[in-house]
């Protein structure tokens, strides 16, 4: 099924553990982001790739790392995890000019312990 | 950057009436305004969406209203079902990428 593939799943990390949130996109969308989500606080961006070759910062960018490998992958790397990620984490993609939306994975639940 | 605001956070219906949920945007240049749905355990949805050059969208019982000039936007759903139970997020940009979203409203419909 066409989509955005996220994993892990679920996560449990002790601080100061580092770890790689996997997505990839088979749609062939040019721009992908990552989101966090916390209850009451929506879904803010961390990073986002508006192109393969680029990435940019969100509003929350401080202690993630990302790296768009090719068109299909996009990878978020917590570098020395904090209690204050834990969060439910979305990738998500998009074409130019938003022909159909955002299309979003399932979500990692990270919890840091 | 884009700043939108969505109200009410949380709205509890009986099954059968109508939802409002409205978002307020801050750049005058957003061009596109989505709506996602997200059920319990699950990503977001797109459910319905409305460009600048639309004052109305209608997908069965959704609706979607655009009023440039007050800089609002707003989700109606008509004849509620508890399977419309679900966090909702309006979302803008006036970008071809990169949006930004509300903070979402948590509907609940009565049986």
């Amino acid at each position: 099924n066409a989509g955005v593939t996220q994993t892990p799943k679920f996560q449990v990390l002790k601080t100061g553990q580092s770890m790689t949130l996997q997505c990839a996109q088979d749609m062939n969308h040019n721009s992908m982001y990552w989101y966090r989500q916390d209850p009451g606080m929506g879904l803010r961006l961390i990073y986002y790739s508006a192109s393969e070759g680029t990435t940019d910062k969100g509003e929350v960018p401080n202690g993630y790392n990302v790296s768009r490998l090719n068109k299909r992958e996009f990878s978020l790397r917590l570098e020395s995890a904090a209690p204050s990620q834990t969060s439910v984490y979305f990738c998500a993609s998009s074409d130019r000019g938003f022909m159909n939306g955002y299309t979003f994975g399932s979500g990692t639940r990270l919890t840091v312990v | 950057g884009e700043n939108v605001e969505q109200h009410p956070s949380t709205l509890s219906v009986q099954e059968g009436d109508s939802a409002v949920i409205k978002c307020t945007y801050s750049d005058s240049a957003s061009n596109y305004f989505p709506w996602y749905k997200q059920e319990l355990g699950k990503g977001p949805q797109l459910i319905i969406d409305i460009r600048s050059n639309v004052g109305e969208k209608k997908d069965q019982r959704i609706a979607v209203t655009l009023n440039k000039t007050a800089k609002h936007f707003s989700l109606h759903i008509t004849e509620t079902q508890p399977e419309d139970s679900a966090v909702y997020f309006c979302a803008a940009t006036p970008y071809d990428y990169k949006l930004s979203f509300g903070a979402g409203t948590t509907v609940t419909v009565r049986a």
